[in-house]
């Protein structure tokens, strides 16, 4: 079936320094989400995009964070500056319609801030 | 505010016994519920759905059905398989919030021979 294929898997790095999250999302789908997932809880919505835009972004998105899809390329989530709350497992999903409930995601990227 | 409650966190099977696992959720609004699974080392993958005008979806051998009196989504089969052994999600959302989904915690499911 259609695969959301992220990159990296796994990515360690130091409080402070700059991290960039990549997806690459169904080929003809439309909007692309990121959610969050820290050890032993359940997964939590960051934000939704479509149309170049962030449509929708939850309390857990920090100014830190920030999302974009240049060009029709990856899909990106930036972290900058990274904190050690900032740990976790972050999964990529697109769609093809925006109200579904039905997401494609990725296998998710381990996030380790030290 | 809106949530989802699962509260299973691990469900151990011998295979060929029924499956059920629990959800219930909390919602402002009549919202739509969902089960997505995740096998080990891939990515959660969307199981069930639910419907508008109370059909029961069915997809793999397992069902659900939503109760509105009880809030509840409960996920079943009636024979379990080794290959059911996966991560179980209940998530809802509402049909205007864009794909947000709001997820429960998940259960474990081992199904043993």
């Amino acid at each position: 079936g259609p695969k959301v294929l992220q990159i990296p898997s796994h990515q360690i790095i130091d409080m402070g320094q700059m991290v960039t999250l990549n997806c690459d999302p169904v080929s003809n789908h439309l909007y692309f989400y990121w959610y969050k997932q820290i050890l032993g809880q359940q997964m939590e919505f960051l934000v939704n995009f479509y149309n170049g835009k962030v449509m929708e972004k939850s309390k857990l998105f920090k100014d830190q964070f920030s999302v974009e899809r240049p060009d029709g390329s990856y899909f990106t989530l930036k972290i900058q500056p990274t904190a050690l709350e900032d740990s976790a497992v972050y999964f990529c999903a697109s769609s093809r319609g925006g109200n579904t409930g039905q997401l494609y995601f990725g296998e998710g990227s381990k996030l380790t801030v030290l | 505010g809106d949530s989802v409650t699962q509260t299973e966190g691990l469900v151990t099977l011998t295979e060929g016994l029924p499956v059920m696992l629990n959800c219930t959720y909390q919602s402002t609004y009549s919202p739509f519920l969902f089960w997505y699974v995740q096998h080990l080392n891939e990515a959660p993958k969307l199981l069930l759905k639910s419907f508008t005008d109370n059909k029961r979806p069915e997809h793999q051998g397992f069902h659900a059905t939503l109760h509105k009196s009880s809030s509840s989504f409960h996920l079943q089969k009636s024979s379990a398989q080794l290959s059911d052994s996966a991560l179980y999600y209940c998530a809802l959302s509402y049909g205007s919030s864009g794909n947000k989904l709001i997820f429960g915690i998940g259960t474990l499911l081992s199904v043993k021979p």
